[in-house]
């Protein structure tokens, strides 16, 4: 069985701060692949970024970056100077190749960002 | 972009009646799924389908149908709605049916049952 534990329900920092949002997962797969996801207030959930068991190079984009480390298990989440637009609910997901294409999904990170 | 639409924002049906949600994408996509999302318990997955007139249970599917008779449309049924059924409903597509890709994820339908 596939698992994902996002331990912080919650977070909340002052703008410009940097954040980080963890992600541990669980799977006895070989080849999965790990998503973040972001769900403002509006509702709609937006894809942030994907990545595949075989790939542990950390990823930068804008003031997002991305840590995996298979030897944890772990696909943390960081925000760098964070704004008042980056307040949201962040979801991280696994798939593997015993799932297929359904995705497994933490119970979501709140992150308020105060000015 | 891929767009997923979804029938209606905010929806409010009586207990018993039956309940379609419709969902709709744009690029082509073999898969679609239906989530319900409730506080605490996270997304959880009803249905999906890799392809036309193919559905597959998810982790919840009693208490619901699913329809798709054409690749870009999904519907969701209650067939008898229930107060707890009272949730958000998201839809999403993604390319497959091969390889694990990022699923896209429509605006929702807050859907509450009297």
């Amino acid at each position: 069985a596939q698992k994902v534990t996002q331990a912080q329900t919650e977070i909340s920092v002052v703008e410009k701060e940097d954040v980080t949002l963890d992600c541990v997962y669980e799977t006895r797969d070989t080849t999965y692949y790990l998503f973040w996801y972001k769900q403002p207030p509006s509702g709609e959930l937006v894809f942030l970024i994907r990545r595949n068991s075989f790939d542990e190079q950390n990823e930068i984009s804008g003031r997002y970056s991305w840590n995996f480390q298979k030897s944890t298990s772990s696909f943390n989440f960081t925000i760098t100077a964070s704004q008042v637009v980056d307040s949201a609910v962040y979801f991280c997901a696994l798939s593997g190749e015993t799932s297929g294409s359904r995705l497994t999904f933490g119970e979501g990170t709140q992150l308020t960002v105060n000015p | 972009d891929v767009k997923v639409t979804q029938s209606s924002r905010y929806l409010v049906k009586r207990t018993g009646e039956k309940v379609f949600l419709e969902c709709v994408q744009d690029m082509d996509h073999e898969n679609m799924f239906w989530y319900r999302q409730d506080p605490g318990l996270g997304l959880r997955l009803i249905y999906f389908s890799y392809d036309v007139k193919m559905k597959e249970k998810g982790d919840i599917p009693e208490g619901y149908s699913v329809s798709r008779e054409k690749k870009e449309r999904f519907s969701l049924i209650l067939e008898s709605a229930s107060t707890n059924q009272t949730s958000m409903y998201l839809c999403a597509s993604s390319l497959g049916p091969t390889t694990t890709y990022e699923q896209y994820f429509g605006p929702g339908t807050r859907l509450t049952v009297t």
